[in-house]
């Protein structure tokens, strides 16, 4: 249980054009989902806090008219990376916090496999 | 500020035996979860073990357990019977209880399970 998705898993694109990710949980609702960006071999860097229904929550520093997020159902939140440039080319996972369920599965964060965006 | 720190940035071990990977943290809070997570070569982050602030048991998960000391806000994680597939990074974390549930993040040890 607790499975989350990721699509696609890589994408190659050209730099001025928009870029959009999926992030579904499979067997459960999510109220809250969460975009991190991710260096290589560094640390988890949190972008955003998606909320079902609301607007999303950016961290410090993260345009939020570059990266648009809508989490349009309870299983479903989307990063649409737009005008990507070369800078933007990183590894971007997603996780979502089931909704309901046993006690201790509320309060856990679940992964997507992420996404390689490449920007040329 | 609430941290998150991993002292051993790599570590090494042979298969069959046994490892202890250490964290320890900072918060002002008394209610929050501790996690470890993995992550292996494929960079899927899989959760490994999970802990409450307010149980002192120690929480096991198979060949993982956890080694929790709140006073010392400390938060090991032991691997028993290593093996090839435990090869990864892994990643020490908490969140507070309530709505927030974001997490803090430690730098992450990598480690190599050598046959």
């Amino acid at each position: 249980g607790a499975v989350v998705s990721q699509h696609p898993s890589w994408v190659i694109c050209k730099s001025g054009t928009s870029v959009k990710i999926e992030c579904r949980s499979l067997d459960f609702q999510a109220t809250t989902m969460f975009w991190y960006r991710q260096f290589p071999k560094q640390s988890l860097m949190l972008m955003a806090t998606s909320n079902e229904g609301s607007k999303a929550t950016y961290e410090q520093g993260v345009e939020k008219d570059k990266f648009l997020i809508n989490h349009a159902s309870l299983t479903l939140s989307t990063l649409t990376v737009t005008s990507a440039h070369p800078e933007d080319s990183s590894f971007y996972i997603c996780s979502a916090i089931p909704t309901s369920g046993r006690a201790s599965s509320t309060d856990t964060q679940y992964f997507g496999p992420g996404t390689r965006l490449t920007v040329l | 500020a609430q941290t998150v720190t991993q002292s051993q940035p790599e570590m090494s071990v042979q298969e069959a035996e046994t490892v202890t990977l250490s964290c320890t943290y900072d918060t002002s809070e008394s209610n929050y979860y501790l996690f470890w997570y993995k992550q292996p070569p494929s960079r899927q982050m899989i959760l490994v073990i999970r802990q409450e602030a307010y149980k002192q048991q120690n929480a096991t998960e198979n060949r993982f357990s956890v080694n929790f000391q709140k006073a010392a806000k400390s938060f090991s994680l032991k691997i028993s019977d290593s093996q090839l597939g435990d090869t990864a990074m892994y990643f020490c974390a908490f969140n507070n209880a309530g709505n927030n549930r974001k997490l803090i993040w430690g730098l992450g040890t990598s480690l190599a399970v050598n046959p």
